[in-house]
């Protein structure tokens, strides 16, 4: 069964800093992963993910990840956050041959003027 | 990506009544689902949605507690029945189409915030 880790509830970073939010995952054949953020009052808005191909993807809003099969990561990624980049973010996987779709807790981003 | 409208957006419901949430995509998907989430926390798959059939119900979620329609490729229902405080959550549709196989994230609609007094 596939499962993923988000180790930090909150991230908290300043305006203009660049910022990582920290996802590892457990499949057993290959993953398909997400990242997804959430506003308040919101529906999950999809930013990213990763199939197959080069490990570094990128995303809407200026957001990429990078993911790395060894440590299984998929570590998601800002050069200069914004505060309106303030958000709950949730890493998710698929095994490629499963219906499912896991979510991780989630981590409250909140990035400081 | 397929824009998905959930309805009603948030109510306020009484305990013992039922209620129904709609969701409906603009376009034919091949998957549905219905997600539970507590404010702030992760999000619980409740059901796959099959399209002619009956849903497939996670473990914990029974048919008979949280009923669910799929007519058609674009339109799904669930309903919440016999309500107690401890159903109140945000509920949220989600969609994907697996027609191609590069399509393989999942949209979610803005959810439904249900309180049950």
């Amino acid at each position: 069964a596939q499962s993923v880790a988000q180790p930090e509830d909150q991230v908290n970073v300043a305006e203009g800093n660049p910022l990582t939010v920290k996802c590892t995952y457990s499949v057993s054949g290959n993953p398909y992963l997400f990242w997804y953020v959430q506003y308040p009052n919101r529906g999950l808005q999809f930013l990213l993910k990763y199939i197959t191909g080069d490990n570094l993807v990128k995303g809407s809003y200026g957001f990429e990840a990078e993911f790395n099969k060894s440590q299984t990561s998929f570590h998601l990624k800002k050069p200069s956050a914004l505060v309106s980049d303030s958000a709950l973010y949730f890493c998710a996987v698929r095994d490629m041959g499963n219906n499912d779709m896991r979510f991780g807790a989630g981590t409250r981003l909140t990035v400081k003027p | 990506s397929a824009v998905i409208s959930q309805k009603p957006s948030r109510d306020i419901c009484q305990r013992g009544t039922s209620l129904t949430i709609q969701c409906q995509v603009d376009s034919q998907v091949t998957m549905m689902f219905w997600y539970r989430q507590q404010p702030g926390q992760s999000l619980t798959l409740i059901a796959t949605a099959n399209q002619g059939s009956e849903a497939t119900y996670e473990s914990g979620f029974v048919i008979d507690k949280f009923p669910i329609s799929r007519p058609n490729l674009t339109f799904s229902t669930l309903t919440v029945s016999n309500m107690s405080p401890e159903d109140s959550s945000i509920y949220l549709c989600s969609v994907e189409d697996r027609r191609r196989p590069l399509n393989t994230e999942a949209f979610f609609g803005q959810g439904t915030r249900l309180t049950v007094v």
